[in-house]
């Protein structure tokens, strides 16, 4: 269980346009759902968190009118990079946590379950 | 702010020699994730420690939380080519949020 779709794996636009890339738990219901960029070699760098129904919580330095942040239900979260640029181009990682499961072998609460990632190139 | 270091940065080793990463927070945390990320896929959560001093063993890997609950290590035993990809630590800190470390890529020469 707790598996983590994100689409698309990889996106090419040309500079100004926008882009939009789903986040989805298919197994589970996430109560936050948390959006990384990673640049080559680097770690994560953890963009915006979101809760079900609320606004996102943007890290200091991410332009929320720049990336849109929905998180409409309990198992879909979506990141939309508006009047994309090159300098945006990057990994993009989204992931998403639980409720403590009532299984022993269930993880704490806290643990990220990551999608694959979603590779976009700005022209 | 909360920061989470990891040392070292880069590792190559030998296939069969051992490998320890070192993750250092700057403040107490609550708990302590690994997560392994691949060559060009994604972090996959390896192991959680909660417990001041606790000691997890998966197979060849082997994690510790520091006894202040600031510090944590992964060791590898005799390595094998399968273990190659950048190790993360990540501190939660009670919140739903992780910090996470600046992570150590391995390389393993066969």
């Amino acid at each position: 269980g707790a598996v983590v779709s994100q689409h698309p794996s990889r996106v090419i636009c040309k500079s100004g346009t926008s882009v939009k890339i789903e986040c989805r738990s298919l197994d589970f219901q996430a109560t936050t759902m948390f959006w990384y960029r990673q640049f080559p070699k680097q770690s994560l760098m953890l963009m915006a968190t979101s809760n079900e129904g609320s606004k996102a919580t943007y890290e200091q330095g991410v332009e929320k009118d720049k990336f849109l942040i929905n998180h409409a239900s309990l198992t879909l979260s979506t990141l939309t990079v508006t009047s994309a640029h090159p300098e945006d181009s990057s990994f993009y990682i989204c992931s998403a946590s639980r409720e403590p499961g009532l299984l022993i072998s269930e993880p704490y609460e806290n643990t990220q379950y990551f999608g694959p990632g979603t590779r976009l190139t700005v022209l | 702010g909360q920061q989470v270091m990891q040392i070292p940065q880069y590792q190559h080793v030998q296939e069969g020699e051992d490998f320890t990463t070192y993750c250092n927070s700057s403040t107490t945390l609550s708990n302590i994730q690994w997560y392994k990320q691949r060559p060009g896929g994604h972090p996959v959560f390896l192991i959680q420690l909660v417990k001041s001093g606790e000691v997890k063993k998966q197979k060849r890997l082997t994690f510790q939380f520091g006894e202040a609950k600031k510090n944590s290590s992964l060791h590898i035993t005799a390595t094998q080519t399968t273990d190659v990809g950048t190790y993360f630590c990540a501190g939660g800190t009670g919140a739903n949020n992780l910090f996470f470390g600046t992570g150590t890529r391995l390389t393993v020469i066969p």
